[in-house]
């Protein structure tokens, strides 16, 4: 069922570095590519998203890139911190079925 | 404006019991879907209900079913529990057309022993 590929499965970054997620789609229906953040205990946070007439969008040290023609997206933290340490989703969305399919999920850790 | 909620936060099941997970979505969101996240991976998408009918299903088997409630909240029911059904059950609320922008709840952690 995974359409979403996800890596990698974990990372560990210095505080002050930069974190890199990547995420790979095969469906070419998907029109809406979110983030979620995700911390023990608790369900998904919406973190940032982008439609892919974009190749790029920032909110703060949050920033997504996409490449529509590789099918491919990554979201970059800049300036991570402790506090961003938690477990990271990419995720597509296709209007035809109204499903949204996450990738597995990456496991950040920001070492102070 | 109050968030998605869900009850019970935990419960413990036994095979073959059937099993009713609540949800009340955020307010003015019209639209629920629900979830399963089995441990260390990803929410895999059961179903998405709008106006009470049921509006999208992903690659779930029919004990797993769900009804929508006038006032947007939701029920998910699974019939038949199995040892796989396991997880952490999330549900979404969200606006109808805006289904990638969805606000979880913190979940209902399933045990079926």
């Amino acid at each position: 069922q995974q359409q979403v590929k996800q890596s990698p499965q974990s990372l560990i970054v210095q505080k002050g570095g930069i974190s890199i997620i990547n995420c790979a789609y095969e469906n070419t229906a998907f029109d809406y590519f979110p983030w979620y953040q995700q911390f023990p205990g608790k369900g998904p946070a919406l973190l940032i998203a982008i439609r892919p007439d974009v190749s790029e969008k920032k909110e703060g040290r949050f920033t997504i890139s996409f490449n529509k023609s590789a099918k491919q997206f990554s979201l970059h933290i800049m300036d991570s911190q402790p506090g961003d340490s938690a477990t990271y989703f990419c995720a597509a969305c296709s209007p035809l079925n109204n499903d949204m399919r996450f990738g597995a999920g990456t496991r950040l850790t920001v070492k102070p | 404006e109050t968030g998605v909620t869900q009850s019970p936060t935990h419960l413990i099941k036994t095979r073959g019991q059937q099993v009713t997970l609540r949800c009340s979505s955020q307010s003015g969101h019209n639209t629920v879907s629900w979830y399963q996240q089995a441990l260390g991976q990803g929410p895999q998408f059961i179903f998405q209900y709008y106006r009470e009918e049921e509006n999208g299903r992903g690659n779930f088997p029919p004990r797993f079913s769900g009804l929508q409630f006038p006032n947007y909240s939701s029920e998910l029911n699974v019939n038949a529990l199995e040892l796989d059904d396991s997880a952490l059950y999330l549900c979404a609320s969200s606006l109808v057309g805006a289904s990638g922008t969805q606000y979880f709840g913190p979940g209902t952690r399933l045990l079926v022993l």
